[in-house]
C-alpha cells in the first residue's frame, strides 16, 4: 500500500527558504504513469497546487508561486522535495505532498504544518 | 489562473440529496473531463471520490455522483448521511500540467 509522509521545519523565517520533503513508501517514485505534487492550505482557507515533478525529472508549477518553487526528485531515496524561497506569513500552511495519477491526486500524505514566523 | 468558483456552504437532512457546483472556465473546466472532487474532514488529508469529471474510486459508495456541463462541475451526494459532514474541493486540469483547485464548500448535515 504506497504511503506518502511529509517532513521538514514547522518554523520558518520570513525571507528564508522552506524546505520540505516527501518520502515514498509502499512503491517506487520511478514508476510511470505518476507525478508527484505538492499542495498547501493556508488556516481556514482551501487548497492550493503548488506544483508537481515526473519520474523523468520535469516539473510543473502554478504560475503564482512559480518564481519562488522549485520541486526535486530523489530516486535513490525514493523522496522528493519541496523549496520555497523567500517565504512571507502568507506561506503559513499545511502542506500536502501527493500522487498524480493520470490527473488525479489519488494519494496524499497526512500533511505538515508550516509556519512563517520570526 | 483563477480558483474555481463554489458555494462556501450547502446544507441538507439526512437521507436528502444535496449538490455542489465548481464554476471555471473554458481554459479549465470547459476544455478538459478532469474534474476531480476531494472530501476533507477536519484535520485530515483530502480523498478523492470522484475523478475524470464522472469516476468513482473503488471504495466510494455510490451516493456520490459527479457531472458536467459547460464551465460548470457538480458533485451530487444522494441520501446525505452524517459522515458525508466535511469540505468539498473541485479540481481541474487547467493546461500544461498545471491544476486549478476549487475555494471550497462546506457541508452541513441538519
Amino acid at each position: 500500500q504506497l504511503q506518502l509522509q511529509e517532513s521538514g521545519p514547522g518554523l520558518v523565517k520570513p525571507s528564508e527558504t522552506l524546505s520540505l520533503t516527501c518520502t515514498v513508501s509502499g512503491g517506487s517514485i520511478s514508476s510511470s504513469p505518476y507525478y508527484w505534487g505538492w499542495i498547501r492550505q493556508p488556516p481556514g482557507m482551501g487548497l492550493e497546487w503548488i506544483g508537481s515533478i515526473y519520474s523523468t525529472g520535469s516539473t510543473y508549477y502554478n504560475p503564482s508561486l512559480k518564481s519562488r518553487v522549485t520541486i526535486s526528485l530523489d530516486t535513490s531515496e525514493n523522496q522528493f522535495s519541496l523549496r520555497m524561497y523567500s517565504v512571507t506569513a502568507a506561506d503559513t500552511a499545511v502542506y500536502f505532498c501527493a500522487r498524480d495519477k493520470l490527473n488525479t491526486m489519488d494519494v496524499w500524505g497526512q500533511g505538515t504544518t508550516v509556519t512563517v514566523s520570526s | 489562473q483563477s480558483a474555481l468558483t463554489q458555494p462556501a456552504s450547502v446544507s441538507g437532512s439526512p437521507g436528502q440529496s444535496i449538490t455542489i457546483s465548481c464554476t471555471g472556465t473554458s481554459s479549465d473546466v470547459g476544455s478538459y473531463n478532469l474534474v476531480s472532487w476531494y472530501q476533507q474532514h477536519p484535520g485530515k488529508a483530502p480523498k478523492v471520490i470522484i475523478y475524470e469529471v464522472t469516476k468513482r474510486p473503488s471504495g466510494i459508495f455510490n451516493r456520490f455522483s459527479g457531472s458536467r456541463s459547460g464551465n460548470t462541475a457538480s458533485l451530487t451526494i444522494s441520501g446525505l448521511q452524517a459522515e458525508d459532514e466535511a469540505d468539498y474541493y473541485c479540481c481541474s486540469y487547467a493546461g500544461s500540467s498545471t491544476f486549478v483547485f476549487g475555494t471550497g464548500t462546506k457541508v452541513t448535515v441538519l
